[in-house]
């Protein structure tokens, strides 16, 4: 079982749609989660953090379920160019903790 | 301030010649992380550094080899290079500690035949 994973999709939805992508990891005393984003052959580019009581900037919202042990990724009114492909990270403990990546959800965003 | 940068951008090579990228931050940064992405894959680890002088192995380090001289620099050296290493390399940076945000540079696109 991988440590991090993700449902690469496509979610492909129109615009205005609420979609909703989760991220699940399998060791227990992993901290600090993040959500990236990651357009097509660019760089990944923090989208936003992901904090136990929860967060929201402006139509993103992202949560954590330790007992679940899954976050979550929430987009309200989808826009065009919220087409991308959607990362989460997760710090595992090893020496240090280790950025541990899922393999990313793609969304397009249609019109 | 240019973040973090990659060099070079693209590169092609046959199989086993060598070649060494490199990562540079202006920004201070004790973390440093090479990562390798291909198609369907996510990026996955191949060596990251915790300060100047120190490396680690990460999820996917053999055929590749790392050097942090100096905190700014983080080299990725191929020695002999295969077509499976086709791939994007992406470098990375954290402030301090493996919990905090990363910055990527734009990453080096690499073709072996």
């Amino acid at each position: 079982r991988k440590e991090v994973e993700q449902d690469p999709g496509p979610f492909n939805v129109p615009e205005g749609a609420t979609v909703a992508f989760n991220c699940t990891y399998s060791n227990s005393a992993s901290q600090s989660f993040f959500w990236y984003r990651q357009d097509c052959r660019k760089e990944p580019k923090l989208l936003m953090s992901v904090y136990s009581s929860g967060n929201e900037d402006g139509r993103f919202t992202a949560q954590l379920n330790r007992a679940s042990q899954y976050i979550s990724l929430l987009i309200r009114d989808s826009k065009l160019s919220d087409s991308a492909t959607y990362l989460c990270v997760v710090n595992i403990p090893g020496g240090s903790y280790i950025p541990t990546f899922g393999r990313g959800t793609s969304l397009i965003v249609h019109p | 301030n240019a973040g973090v940068t990659q060099t070079p951008k693209f590169r092609v090579l046959k199989t086993g010649q060598s070649m060494t990228l490199l990562c540079a931050q202006d920004m201070n940064h004790e973390y440093m992380y090479w990562y390798r992405q291909d198609p369907g894959m996510g990026l996955r680890l191949i060596h990251y550094s915790v300060g100047e002088g120190t490396t680690a192995k990460g999820e996917v380090p053999d055929g590749y080899n790392v050097s942090r001289l100096k905190k700014q620099n983080f080299l990725l050296g191929l020695e002999s290079a295969a077509p499976s290493q086709t791939s994007v390399y992406f470098c990375a940076s954290t402030p301090a500690g493996g919990t905090d945000t990363q910055y990527f540079g734009p990453g080096t696109r690499l073709t072996v035949l």
